[in-house]
């Protein structure tokens, strides 16, 4: 059974910065891209960033583009998502998602339960 | 990396078929075959219920289909269960390895 639990959310500053990890289980997880996708309190998802398989390409939206960066340890099964210049908007469930294929994030397979982030003085 | 468009809201009687549309532009939903949809209920996570455009995960009920023409993707549920009362979102392989979602669509089943 394929699990993704996530974990590192919590209250930070507006400018501050925060490490969000997911832990993988259930799957070759070298095998896969994956994805951070974010939910703002009663907004719709909103697509982060990705990462292939082997670690080697990251892609991020142009609202995440110098602030964020997502990582994955293949030899641990975990994937992080480090968020430098935190803004308010920034404030949202975080889900760890895996792709269908390797390379690029075509489609969202699974999901995790997500994370709370809030940004606020 | 503009959003998907969705109705914001569609609703439907138990029994009735209703039909979500995502429209987007040829940098995505129609450059690619990479549509898929999720359905969300209250302080739950996404889960999917068509990817590939018209392709259902195992254990997802055949009264959800999927299809696209052109920039616009569709998913249709028929036979509509009250348990169908949820949030959906469509989402899109998008050009820069990128993806984009829709707005999200409320299904209310009156």
């Amino acid at each position: 059974e394929v699990q993704l639990v996530e974990s590192g959310g919590g209250l930070v500053q507006p400018g501050g910065s925060l490490r969000l990890s997911c832990a993988a289980s259930g799957f070759t997880f070298s095998s896969y891209a994956m994805s951070w996708v974010r939910q703002a309190p009663g907004k719709g998802l909103e697509w982060v960033s990705g990462i292939s398989g082997s670690g080697g390409s990251t892609y991020n939206a142009d609202s995440v583009k110098g602030r964020f960066t997502m990582c994955r340890d293949n030899s641990k099964n975990t994937l992080c998502l480090q968020m430098n210049s935190l803004r308010a908007e920034d404030t949202a469930v975080y889900y760890c998602a895996k792709s269908r294929t390797k390379t690029t994030v075509t489609t969202i397979e699974y999901w995790g339960h997500g994370t709370l982030v809030t940004v606020s003085s | 990396q503009s959003a998907l468009t969705q109705p914001a809201s569609v609703s439907g009687s138990p029994g009735q078929s209703i039909t979500i549309s995502c429209t987007g532009t040829s940098r995505d939903v129609g450059g690619y075959n990479y549509v898929s949809w999720f359905q969300q209920h209250p302080g739950k996570a996404p889960k999917v219920i068509i990817y590939d455009v018209s392709n259902r995960p195992s254990g997802v009920p055949n009264r959800f289909s999927g299809s696209k023409s052109g920039n616009t993707a569709s998913l249709t549920i028929s036979g509509l269960q009250a348990e169908d009362e949820a949030d959906y979102y469509c989402s899109s392989y998008a050009s820069s390895s990128t993806l984009v979602f829709g707005g999200g669509t409320k299904l209310t089943v009156l």
